[in-house]
């Protein structure tokens, strides 16, 4: 199974600022990679994916991420942040021989102030 | 859109009790999963079944089961609930996984929007 870490459990940004969240995974085999967003009280909403092809993946919300199979890394940034974005966001992970199971990070909580 | 939907926002139970998590989806998917999640920890794979009546053991099946009779319904059950079982539990589905059906995308997760268990 594969192990997903994001270096950073708590990222505070003030509001237009820039932000990137890091994810690494362990295996270099083929995978399929994700970042999915949680609101206060909801549940996980898939922000964007990374299947195959270009390397830079743009997703929901003006974030984009961009997959660096030599460092096993998944990236995720967004240039200008709102208070909208405070919340905590997940990279997960999956292998292509196992491709229906995740492997999920622990989370980074971006709380945006004003 | 594809609908997640668990039967509780919020349960309050005691120790001993038998539990029963209830989660349905609407889109004919194959695959159904049960995670918990607790701070620090993310997301941790209880169990998951790819068919009605299937089921495998994730990273963390003990004291949990499950069952699928159903397509859209997959219930996960605490046999004897215990403290260590107070968390948010998150429910979510997909379609048949890319290398089945040859569609990539297919497997993208869609998450209901949790149950908070306490236990006390």
């Amino acid at each position: 199974a594969q192990s997903v870490t994001q270096l950073d459990s708590q990222v505070p940004v003030f509001e237009e600022a820039p932000v990137e969240l890091r994810c690494n995974y362990s295996s270099s085999v083929s995978v399929y990679l994700f970042w999915y967003v949680q609101y206060p009280n909801q549940g996980l909403q898939l922000l964007l994916k990374y299947l195959s092809g270009s390397t830079l993946v743009k997703g929901i919300n003006g974030f984009e991420a961009e997959f660096n199979k030599s460092q096993t890394s998944f990236h995720l940034r967004k240039p200008s942040v709102h208070i909208s974005d405070t919340a905590e966001y997940f990279c997960a992970v999956s292998d292509r021989l196992d491709d229906y199971k995740l492997s999920f990070g622990a989370g980074t909580t971006v709380t945006v102030r004003a | 859109d594809v609908k997640v939907t668990q039967s509780s926002r919020y349960l309050v139970k005691r120790t001993g009790e038998k539990v029963f998590l209830e989660c349905v989806q609407d889109m004919d998917h194959e695959n159904m999963f049960w995670y918990r999640q607790d701070p620090g920890l993310g997301l941790r794979l209880i169990y998951f079944s790819y068919d009605v009546k299937m089921k495998e053991k994730g990273d963390i099946p003990e004291g949990y089961s499950v069952s699928r009779e159903k397509k859209e319904r997959f219930s996960l059950i605490l046999e004897s609930a215990s403290t260590n079982q107070t968390s948010m539990y998150l429910c979510a589905s997909s379609l048949e996984g890319a290398g089945a059906s040859g569609r990539e995308g297919s497997y993208e997760q869609y998450f209901g929007p949790g149950t908070r268990l306490t236990v006390t």
